[in-house]
Formats: C-alpha cells, sequence, structure tokens
C-alpha cells in the first residue's frame, strides 16, 4: 500500500487542454516534491513545496500544497505534447525523513497534436 | 555543475550472480540514496547514506547492501541475484537533511 495515492492513473488530453493531477494521503509531509519522468530515464524535478497552503507556478504549471500538508495538485495550462510523460508526486514523512521519499504510483500523461 | 552520474547505465546478469552499481552525486551533496524502480511496485527507497554512515534503509532482503565512501560516492550491491531484481535503479543526492533530492539516470538491470 503506497502511503501517497495519486489520480488520475492516465490521462490522455488535445493539445491546449488543461488538465490536474492529484496526490493524496492520510500522512502529513514535511516536504512534497513533483517529478517527471521519460521511458528509461531518471525523475527529473519540477518543484519542491513545503509549507503548507503553498502554491508555486512554474510557467503553464501550477502545484499546490494542502494546507495540513497531507495533499497535492498539479495543473498544467493549455497542455503541449512536450509534456507528455509520467508525473511522480513524492513526499518526506515529518517523523521518517533522512532520503526516504514515499512515491506515488504515478500519472501517465499523454498530450497528443 | 554536473549531475548526479550512474554508471554502468545498462547490465545484464545471470540468476545467482551479484552486481554493484556506482553513483557520484552531485558535488558538495554528502546524502546519497538509492531506489528500485519496477512497473509492478513503483519507486521504493533501498537506503540512503550520509557521511559514510547509513541512516536508513527500505524494507529489502539482506542481499540488497550498500556503502558510501569519503568522497560521498557510493555503491550498491546485490547478491544471488533473482529475477525479481531485474529493475531500474536510481540514485539521488542532496546537500543534506531538510533538501530537495535530485535523481541521476539510473542503472537498468536486467537478471536473466
Amino acid at each position: 500500500t503506497q502511503l501517497l495515492e495519486q489520480s488520475p492513473q492516465f490521462l490522455s488530453i488535445q493539445e491546449g487542454e488543461n488538465l490536474t493531477v492529484y496526490c493524496n494521503s492520510s500522512s502529513v509531509f514535511s516536504s512534497l516534491q513533483w517529478y517527471r519522468q521519460e521511458p528509461g530515464e531518471g525523475p527529473v524535478l519540477l518543484v519542491t513545496v513545503v509549507t503548507g497552503g503553498e502554491v508555486k507556478k512554474l510557467k503553464r504549471l501550477t502545484f499546490q500544497f494542502g494546507d495540513a500538508r497531507k495533499d497535492s495538485s498539479l495543473h498544467i495550462t493549455a497542455a503541449q505534447p512536450g509534456d507528455t510523460g509520467l508525473y511522480l508526486c513524492a513526499g518526506e514523512l515529518e517523523t521518517d525523513s533522512w532520503g526516504k521519499l514515499q512515491f506515488g504510483a504515478g500519472t501517465q500523461v499523454v498530450v497528443t497534436p | 555543475k554536473a549531475g548526479v552520474t550512474q554508471t554502468p547505465r545498462y547490465l545484464i546478469k545471470t540468476r545467482g550472480q551479484q552486481v554493484t552499481l556506482s553513483c557520484s552525486p552531485i558535488s558538495g551533496h554528502r546524502s546519497v540514496s538509492w531506489y528500485q524502480q519496477t512497473p509492478g511496485q513503483g519507486l521504493q527507497f533501498l537506503f540512503e547514506y550520509f557521511s559514510e554512515t547509513q541512516r536508513n534503509k527500505g524494507n529489502f532482503p539482506g542481499r540488497f547492501s550498500g556503502r558510501q565512501f569519503s568522497n560521498s560516492r557510493s555503491e550498491m550491491n546485490v547478491s544471488t541475484l533473482e529475477l525479481g531484481d531485474s529493475a531500474l535503479y536510481l540514485c539521488a543526492s542532496r546537500p543534506g537533511s531538510g533538501n530537495t533530492i535530485y535523481f541521476g539516470e539510473g542503472s537498468w538491470l536486467t537478471v536473466v
């Protein structure tokens, strides 16, 4: 059982549409990170959020950390084919840090032209 | 600044053999952690080292071991390989506690 539940598992949209990926848990995290991974490669960091209620924007990507630090969301505006990839949320538990990230199962996003 | 470097990138081993994977962290990073990624289980934490000491360990059998050297480089070893050990092994580094973790490109291990 994974501590971080990611939804949806798969998302296929047309270029220009918006999408949101959710990451939920019943546990409290001291920080939460979002990564994007291409097939056969390592995860590439997109953002780290550490404060409850925090919102970070990275061009067309908006990340939000829940007030209670138990959940997060990633919103992509006007998606482009280059946004295609596996999106992973990962967090460090308040009670178990030291390099141990808890990962969600991932959301495979496919953006078609 | 160079990223996390892992070697080798790809390797094929036979059941029962052992394998050693190497990781060079980002310069100045003293914490190195290892993860296993498989289609069925996703990304799972193996262990974390800081200043040559293992600080945290995941739920993997004793066949999985690691170490860190004084220059922060790390190695992980898997002995008596099983088919189920086929996976992408990822190394990650960060300066210390409470900081963002950066991943390498991984080492693809296939056990036949």
